[in-house]
């Protein structure tokens, strides 16, 4: 079976970075992925990581490792509108290959 | 156009109605999932298809069921609706592979 652990909440202020953790247990490993989600609304993608080490995009950067089945996601120049959910979720081939999210971590971001 | 559209977005409908949600895609994916989503509790996968003739139960299947009409249609129907199925609920798609997910907008369901 698959356990996605991640903070339930985190607060942060304008223009600074938070990092936001996920540990994860499963028993066929095949990707990680983030998403973001404004109350309300459909989740959107952010970032994948399959292999150890950090994924760069813009001001989002997610890194994994594996063997610690570990990953976290890192906003950096904080802006009012990332205030929303980051949800973890992980792909596991042994489960046929689902996607299975963990309970999400909202971010409350302050002027 | 959204990529991938639900039907309705809102309905509030009594305990033990029969309801269908339905979801249709226009990214040409052949997987496709039914999610919903409760305060505190995230995502939580109800039932997936991976191609047309395809179906499988998710972590939270008792008491739904599904139909894969199409490649691109995918529904979801609570046979006899009870008030702690009152959730928002997500259909989404992805192709093979390691891929992301592409979510609808959401159903807003609530069972009275």
């Amino acid at each position: 079976g698959q356990n996605i652990d991640q903070p339930t909440e985190m607060t942060a202020t304008e223009g600074a970075i938070v990092q936001i953790n996920c540990t994860y247990q499963t028993s066929g490993f095949n990707g990680l992925f983030w998403y973001q989600q404004h109350a309300g609304e459909a989740p959107t993608f952010l970032s994948y990581n399959v292999l150890d080490g950090l994924e760069e995009k813009g001001r989002f950067s997610s890194f994994l490792s594996r063997s610690k089945g570990y990953s976290y996601l890192l906003l950096k120049e904080l802006q009012m509108k990332d205030s929303a959910s980051y949800l973890c979720a992980v792909r596991d081939q042994r489960s046929t290959d689902k996607l299975i999210f963990g309970t999400g971590t909202r971010l409350q971001v302050f002027p | 156009d959204a990529d991938v559209t639900q039907t309705p977005r809102n309905r509030i409908t009594k305990t033990g109605k029969r309801i269908m949600l339905e979801c249709s895609q226009t990214k040409g994916h052949d997987r496709m999932y039914w999610y919903r989503q409760d305060p505190g509790l995230g995502l939580r996968l109800i039932y997936y298809s991976f191609d047309v003739k395809d179906i499988n139960k998710g972590e939270i299947s008792d008491g739904y069921s599904v139909s894969r009409q199409a490649q691109a249609k995918f529904s979801l129907s609570l046979e006899s609706a009870i008030p702690n199925q009152t959730a928002l609920y997500f259909c989404a798609t992805s192709d093979f592979g390691n891929t992301e997910a592409f979510f609808g907008q959401g159903t807003r369901l609530t069972v009275v």
